[in-house]
């Protein structure tokens, strides 16, 4: 099984501001997922990154806002921009290796 | 458009009891689902697999079933004890990206 981290762990944020969160995994993955979790809400799917090509955002979520990179096989970075207290969430990074495969978290504060 | 929801939204069972926690699908073309729990703060911890083509996986005090013609799956928790409370989350993989359910909130009480 994969096993991911996520840098911050959580943070508390001025509106305005961006925040940059990392994503690393122990392994080489093709997929990984971005997800937000509003407080007491289920998870939404932010965008699909795979290695090598544009990520793929859902509806409602936009690059401006929500820059992805992913440089290679085991790391991606996901930013929030120009942050509003909307924004205050868990933002999550998956990985699928034949199952999907969670990071702790990152929680987001904005005042 | 998927949609995935599971029943009961939240659940207070005394410990020692047997319970199934429901989730439905609407769109019954799926590659798999997955069965996991969040415990509050933390990170989604997978419990259970079950491919398209499989109807029951079995993981200890754990077991749940895939009807894909009805759009329902089902993960019964045998013996519940107050360890497992925590919220319970479904997610159906499609195509590209998989779909989450609403979650229930498990609490066993003591």
């Amino acid at each position: 099984s994969a096993v991911i981290s996520q840098k911050p762990s959580r943070d508390i944020c001025q509106r305005g501001t961006s925040l940059t969160i990392q994503c690393q995994v122990d392994s080489q993955v093709t997929m990984m997922f971005w997800y937000r979790q509003q407080p007491g809400q289920s998870l939404t799917l932010i965008a699909t990154a795979n290695q090598g090509s544009e990520a793929t955002y859902e509806s409602g979520f936009v690059i401006d806002k929500f820059p992805i990179s992913r440089p290679n096989l085991t790391f991606s970075t996901l930013t929030v921009s120009n942050m509003s207290p909307e924004d205050s969430s868990i933002y999550l990074c998956s990985v699928e290796d034949g199952e999907q495969y969670f990071g702790p978290g990152t929680r987001l504060t904005v005042t | 458009k998927q949609e995935v929801t599971q029943i009961p939204a939240a659940l207070s069972v005394p410990e020692g009891e047997n319970l199934v926690l429901n989730c439905s699908f609407t769109d019954s073309a799926i590659y798999n689902l997955q069965w996991f729990r969040q415990d509050p703060g933390k990170g989604l911890t997978s419990l259970l697999l079950i491919q398209s083509s499989q109807r029951e996986q079995t993981s200890g005090r754990l077991n749940a079933s895939l009807d894909k013609s009805s759009g329902r799956s089902t993960l019964y928790i045998a013996a519940s004890q107050p360890g497992d409370s925590a919220t319970y989350l479904c997610a159906v993989r499609g195509t590209y990206k998989y779909i989450f359910g609403t979650g229930t909130r498990l609490k066993v009480l003591a």
